[in-house]
């Protein structure tokens, strides 16, 4: 199976300021790669796929990066709203994994 | 709109079954394959399997290949995964989620997720 290293698990930032979370593949995934919001009470949304494409309401501010076997989420200007849990999550081969989850805090 | 409405918590005792239920509306079953998700805090996400509920084809993580069984009724736009051989590891929230495009994956609309919780 493609284990997903999926770090920090913790990440601790100001409204307006700007972070990255890095996932990486155990083997090459092409860019077969998704992005994952989850909030409390709502149900998980698909934010990136293919390594780079911003799913259908998006906002801008959110971009993902790479190929291969590193990936990266960037979230600049952070907005209040963006203070949850990402997941990265590869499917290109079964079976589709998952990485561990990062909480984004506000600090 | 599409949504995909789950049905609610479960208490099952060792060694039982359960089935979920996963109802979309906004869009046809048929057009989308189903996947479900488990997720258990320590453990994170897991991927059970998916089904084509056109013509019931299914594909399962090996790990799930004899807890789970995924199947669909078209006439009630709805999924179902049934779990049996209940066992405490089996206590997670499970969800299920509609493929994007026509395509197995990724996910571009999830159900809320339902709590199962096996306990004697």
């Amino acid at each position: 199976d493609v284990q997903m290293t999926q770090s920090p698990s913790y990440l601790a930032a100001s409204p307006g300021e700007s972070v990255s979370i890095s996932c990486k593949a155990s083997k090459s995934i092409s860019t077969y790669l998704a992005w994952y919001q989850e909030k409390p009470g709502k149900a998980n949304k698909l934010l990136i796929y293919s390594g780079s494409t911003l799913q259908s309401g998006t906002p801008s501010r959110f971009s993902g990066s790479g190929s291969g076997t590193d990936f990266t989420l960037t979230i600049r200007s952070l907005e209040p709203e963006d203070f949850t849990v990402y997941y990265c999550q590869h499917y290109n081969e079964y079976p589709f994994t998952f990485g561990s989850g990062t909480k984004l805090e506000i600090k | 709109e599409v949504q995909l409405q789950q049905s609610g918590p479960e208490l099952r005792r060792p060694g039982s079954s359960v089935k979920l239920s996963c109802k979309a509306s906004g869009y046809s079953i048929t057009d989308y394959l189903m996947h479900w998700v488990k997720h258990r805090p320590e453990h994170g996400l897991e991927w059970i399997g998916w089904i084509d509920p056109e013509d019931g084809e299914t594909k399962y993580a090996q790990k799930f290949q004899s807890k789970a069984t995924l199947t669909a009724d078209t006439s009630s736009n709805t999924a179902y995964m049934q779990l049996s051989s209940l066992t405490s590891e089996d206590t997670a929230t499970y969800f299920c989620a509609r493929a994007f495009g026509h395509t197995t994956g990724p996910f571009d609309y999830w159900g809320q997720g339902v709590m199962v919780t096996v306990s004697s």
